[in-house]
């Protein structure tokens, strides 16, 4: 069985400081990592995914996150975060298997402060 | 336009009242999948369903029902055996193969 780990449940940052999220998970087979971001009362948007390649991965609006195999990490950064990124940020995982369920974590709230 | 539909976006019932939680795509995915969200604790899987007329239960099963007559469809019945079934509740579906879920807005149930 999967799981994951979101080492902090609120990041507050003033805009324009960098961001890390960070994401462990613990499982015993290959699995594939993804970011979701939930705004308030809106479903999750998936923000990227690792499924194989390069360990870096990126999004269109600037967030990076690393895949890192021997440490269990997925960590999310942005080197300068807007207003706009106030969210809730999931990290989930999943195993090699297609169409299982992902696992969450518990998410991290970023606020972002002007 | 192609999603995922959940309606309505906010119910109010009250105890030992079923209701259903309603969810569409159109998007031709064969999973489907509801989850429940409450504050601190992620996202939690009630039941997910592969394919049409097949459905597994999750992890916090236990009063709440589901049904896959159609690939489009997977509705979500909250009994009145849930202790605690106020929640803000999610639906999500993925394609063959693939493993990235995509999710609708979601449906707010409040129950007094």
């Amino acid at each position: 069985a999967q799981s994951v780990t979101q080492l902090d449940s609120q990041v507050p940052v003033f805009e324009e400081a960098p961001v890390e999220l960070r994401c462990n998970y613990s499982s015993s087979v290959s699995v594939y990592l993804f970011w979701y971001v939930q705004y308030p009362n809106q479903g999750l948007q998936l923000l990227l995914k690792y499924l194989s390649g390069s360990t870096l991965v990126k999004s269109i609006n600037g967030f990076e996150a690393e895949f890192n195999k021997s440490q269990t990490s997925f960590h999310l950064r942005k080197p300068s975060v807007h207003i706009s990124d106030t969210a809730e940020y999931f990290c989930a995982v999943s195993a090699y298997s297609g169409n299982t369920p992902l696992v969450f974590g518990k998410g991290t709230r970023l606020s972002v402060i002007a | 336009d192609g999603g995922i539909t959940q309606s309505p976006k906010y119910l109010f019932r009250k105890e030992g009242q079923n209701v259903t939680l309603s969810c569409e795509q159109n998007l031709n995915h064969d999973a489907m999948y509801w989850y429940r969200q409450d504050p601190g604790q992620g996202l939690r899987l009630i039941y997910y369903s592969q394919i049409v007329n097949d459905f597994q239960k999750g992890d916090i099963a236990e009063g709440y029902s589901v049904s896959r007559e159609k690939k489009e469809s997977f509705p979500l019945t909250v009994t009145s055996a849930q202790k605690n079934p106020t929640a803000f509740y999610l639906c999500a579906s993925s394609p063959q193969g693939r493993w990235e879920q995509y999710f609708g807005p979601g449906t707010r149930l409040t129950v007094t």
